[in-house]
């Protein structure tokens, strides 16, 4: 089973459409997460931490279950310049300091 | 821009070549680390620097040699690649190594072995 798991899409979806992401994680010793954002040929981008609490910036949330192991991104009124690939990210911790990722969810914003 | 700065953006290498990739970081990062991304994958871990010090090896064949002669440097030398080892190498730093740290990328060195 793979550590962390995505729908790679593509998500094809026009502008100003509300778009969701879900990502599941099989080791429950995870202990941070992360959504990244990569675009094609350049390094990823911490998009936003992801807590328990849940947590929003602007037009993007993102929410943890820790019970069900996943983890959402939810984008609202999306823009062309959404258009990237979200990859999922799971820190183990506990010395294995490394961040796991997902295949990442490829999102097409279309006019 | 990113605050990671990766040497060179491309390189091009032959089989029998020596090189080295550079990775430079002035953020007051403790921990460091190298990932290997081939198209269309993620990122994939190869190595982690805390404190100077390297704790992870992920397996990585002894053809990559890293290198962290300070706390804002971090090389990896490379020897008798292989074409399958093309790929982009990835740098990154965070505060500390553990729970809730973040990781910043370097914009990374697009590799190419002939």
């Amino acid at each position: 089973r793979k550590e962390v798991e995505q729908d790679p899409g593509p998500f094809n979806v026009p502008e100003g459409a509300t778009v969701a992401f879900n990502c599941t994680y099989s080791n429950s010793a995870s202990q941070s997460f992360f959504w990244y954002r990569q675009d094609c040929r350049k390094e990823p981008k911490l998009l936003m931490s992801v807590y328990s609490s849940g947590n929003e910036d602007g037009r993007f949330t993102a929410q943890l279950n820790r019970a069900s192991q996943y983890i959402s991104l939810l984008i609202r009124d999306s823009k062309l310049s959404d258009s990237a690939t979200y990859l999922c990210v799971v820190n183990i911790g506990g010395g294995a300091d490394g961040l796991t990722f997902g295949k990442g969810t490829h999102l097409i914003i279309q006019p | 821009d990113t605050e990671v700065t990766q040497t060179p953006k491309h390189l091009v290498m032959g089989m029998t070549n020596k090189k080295s990739l550079k990775c430079e970081q002035h953020m007051g990062h403790r921990a460091m680390y190298w990932y290997k991304q081939k198209a269309k994958k993620p990122p994939e871990l190869m190595f982690v620097y805390s404190y100077e010090k390297l704790s992870i090896n992920e397996s990585v064949p002894s053809r990559f040699s890293p290198e962290c002669p300070n706390s804002s440097l971090l090389n990896l030398h490379l020897h008798a690649l292989q074409p399958e080892d093309s790929a982009l190498y990835l740098c990154a730093s965070s505060q500390e190594v553990g729970r809730g740290n973040i990781q910043y990328f370097g914009a990374g060195t697009r590799l190419s072995v002939l």
